[in-house]
């Protein structure tokens, strides 16, 4: 079982729509939680951190369930430049006492005109 | 703004070559990290750097050694390159460990 868990998708999707993402995780003593964007043949880069109350960035809404080791991506009103790969990434740890940056698969996001 | 900067970009080896892949980041990060991203599979922690002097493996270590000689630099080195190696690396830096990591641009390794 991987650590970081992702529906790979592809999420096809027309503009407009609302659409979500989900991520599980197996290390209940992870303790930082973000998602990042991907876009094609590009490195990663950071959309959002994940906070326990839950956070939103404009259209984004992040949230983060502790108990159900959980953590879920909302975009509203999609864009076509919304299309991207979204990467699940947890803190937690590697190998005795250090933690890591662990990453999901990805679920990939195709936003239509 | 440099950030983090992996050279060299793309390199061809044959089966058996070494080579070292360099990362340089300027932000003063004390964390460094190797990632390898293969189709589907996400990226997976090769080894990381919690700091000047020190290295520890990730979850696919083996084929690979690394070097962290000076605070801004993270060396990843393939001794005997293999087919399976073929696959885009990343580095990534971070100023601590639950912090947002910054990733270079990544390098393109075909081994035939």
């Amino acid at each position: 079982r991987k650590e970081v868990e992702q529906d790979p998708g592809p999420f096809n999707v027309p503009e407009g729509a609302t659409v979500a993402f989900n991520c599980t995780y197996s290390n209940s003593a992870s303790q930082s939680f973000f998602w990042y964007r991907q876009d094609c043949r590009k490195e990663p880069k950071l959309l959002m951190s994940v906070y326990s109350s839950g956070n939103e960035d404009g259209r984004f809404t992040a949230q983060l369930n502790r108990a159900s080791q959980y953590i879920s991506l909302l975009i509203r009103d999609s864009k076509l430049s919304d299309s991207a790969t979204y990467l699940c990434v947890v803190n937690m740890i590697v190998d005795t006492g250090r933690r890591a940056l662990t990453f999901g698969s990805g679920t990939r996001l195709q936003v239509q005109p | 703004n440099a950030g983090v900067t992996q050279t060299p970009k793309f390199r061809v080896l044959k089966t058996g070559q070494s080579m070292t892949l360099l990362c340089a980041q300027d932000m003063n990060h004390e964390y460094m990290y190797w990632y390898r991203q293969d189709p589907g599979m996400g990226l997976r922690l090769i080894h990381y750097s919690v700091g000047e002097g020190t290295t520890a493996k990730g979850e696919v270590p083996d084929g690979y050694n690394v070097s962290r000689l000076k605070k801004q630099n993270f060396l990843l080195g393939l001794e005997s390159a293999a087919p399976s190696q073929t696959s885009v690396y990343f580095c990534a830096s971070s100023a601590n460990r639950g912090t947002e990591a910054f990733f270079g641009q990544g390098t393109r390794l075909t081994v035939v």
